[in-house]
């Protein structure tokens, strides 16, 4: 079993739906908990970190953290064809520890 | 501009050769991290360095050298020994320290393709 399971798609959507992306992971100590979005060809940018619990919005982006389940989203609303990418988790137990990463998830927004 | 540099964007092998991938980064960042991108296998760490100098094994190590003389780069070598080279390589970097969230920073890229 990996540490962290993602769903890799890919995703379709119409523009302006609201996407959710989920990853699951087996570690209960993870406590740093990131989505990094990644383009066709480029390396991938952080979006949203999260500590420990929680939600956090930023925008359109909403990163919940529901560490009973061990179970971490990213909601996108009013999606864009600009958003089209590669959504990547990513989990550490200390913030200096080396990321484990999610396969990554692909969506399309198609207008 | 701060950031990190990777080199070539594309690069194409003949088997057998070695090759070395450049990534320089200005961003006075501590440690430096090689990552391997294959499709459905997300980022594989291969090599990582928290400090000039002295590196670490990740968990794809093999086939691959490093070395970290200056702060800012840390090159990796890709050598014969590598059974199957061909993948999207990405180096990163990151603060260290107890009051940082431990966010990477990527560079863009090296595709590497042995024909």
């Amino acid at each position: 079993q990996k540490e962290v399971e993602q769903d890799p798609g890919p995703l379709s959507v119409p523009e302006g739906a609201i996407v959710s992306l989920n990853c699951t992971y087996s570690n209960s100590a993870f406590q740093y908990f990131m989505w990094y979005r990644q383009y066709s060809r480029k390396g991938p940018e952080l979006l949203m970190y999260t500590y420990s619990s929680g939600n956090k919005e930023d925008g359109r982006f909403t990163a919940q953290v529901d560490k009973s389940s061990k179970y971490i989203s990213l909601f996108i609303r009013d999606s864009q064809p600009s958003d089209s990418a590669t959504y990547l988790c990513a989990m550490s137990i200390y913030n200096t520890d080396k990321l484990i990463f999610g396969t990554g998830t692909r969506l399309q927004v198609f207008p | 501009d701060g950031g990190i540099t990777q080199s070539p964007k594309y690069l194409f092998r003949k088997e057998g050769q070695n090759v070395t991938l450049s990534c320089e980064q200005n961003l006075n960042h501590d440690a430096m991290y090689w990552y391997r991108q294959d499709p459905g296998q997300g980022l594989r760490l291969i090599y990582y360095s928290q400090i000039v100098n002295d590196f670490q094994k990740g968990d794809i190590a093999e086939g691959y050298s490093v070395s970290r003389e200056k702060k800012e780069s840390f090159p990796l070598t890709v050598t014969s020994a590598q059974k199957n080279p061909t993948a999207f390589y990405l180096c990163a970097s990151t603060m260290t320290g107890s009051s940082v969230t431990g966010e990477l920073f990527f560079g863009e890229g090296s595709r590497l393709t042995v024909l």
